[in-house]
């Protein structure tokens, strides 16, 4: 399987607990997106990589999140102290660059959901 | 003002109807432009590129128009499998990927 790869599928977790989500993007894809999504919302950016920068970071995003991605492929999201508003599906995505400027379309693992409790 | 926007839904419309989408974005810098399907509790599909020149795949027609930042989806002869969640997707000058909040459809028969 080649597509996007998001471990854990589901998480449970008690309020106050670190979590921790990996995302394994196309191998030949540059960048890599974070977002977080709600019932009857669209898929909100968390913040997106460059390789191995991270580029931005939404102003939305507390500290108690941070992400990862240290070689250029593999990235990690942790999310410390959780908090019941915390609980969303946490989705991956990965693109490359487009010859003549922009993205070609970005493909998504199957997400982590999260419920905090 | 959200950098992207979609029309508000629910639509609700009988199999076999035509049914528009619109979607408005604040950054002129924006380079690339797609329309994506999202199912309940999946993740969101790539449905078609949105190009300069409108582009068209079966039933479905995406037209672009950078002067107003402006994208249409435009949905031909509605089947019962085109309920969906459709989002609106535009990368801005910084390639970051921004999401609209979505447009349900509901095709009834």
């Amino acid at each position: 399987d080649t597509g996007v790869s998001q471990n854990p599928r589901h998480k449970i977790t008690k309020r106050g607990q670190n979590v921790t989500f990996r995302c394994d993007p196309i191998s030949e894809h540059n960048r890599l997106y974070w977002y977080r999504q709600t019932l009857g919302q669209g898929p909100e950016f968390l913040t997106y990589f460059q390789n191995e920068a991270q580029l931005e970071k939404s102003r939305l995003l507390s500290d108690r999140f941070s992400a990862e991605r240290p070689k250029g492929s593999f990235s990690t999201l942790e999310i410390q102290r959780t908090e019941q508003g915390d609980s969303a599906m946490y989705l991956c995505a990965s693109t490359s660059i487009r010859g003549q400027g922009g993205n070609t379309e970005a493909f998504f693992g199957q997400g982590t959901r999260l419920t905090v409790v | 003002r959200k950098e992207v926007e979609q029309d508000p839904g629910p639509f609700n419309v009988p199999e076999g109807a035509t049914v528009a989408f619109n979607c408005t974005y604040s950054n002129s810098a924006s380079q690339s432009f797609f329309w994506y399907r999202q199912d309940c509790r999946k993740e969101p599909k790539l449905l078609m590129s949105v190009y300069s020149s409108g582009n068209e795949d079966g039933r479905f027609t995406a037209q672009l128009n950078r002067a107003s930042q402006y994208i249409s989806l435009l949905i031909r002869d509605s089947k019962l499998s085109d309920s969906a969640t459709y989002l609106c997707v535009v990368t801005g000058g910084g390639f970051k990927t921004i999401f609209g909040a979505g447009t349900r459809l509901f095709v009834k028969a």
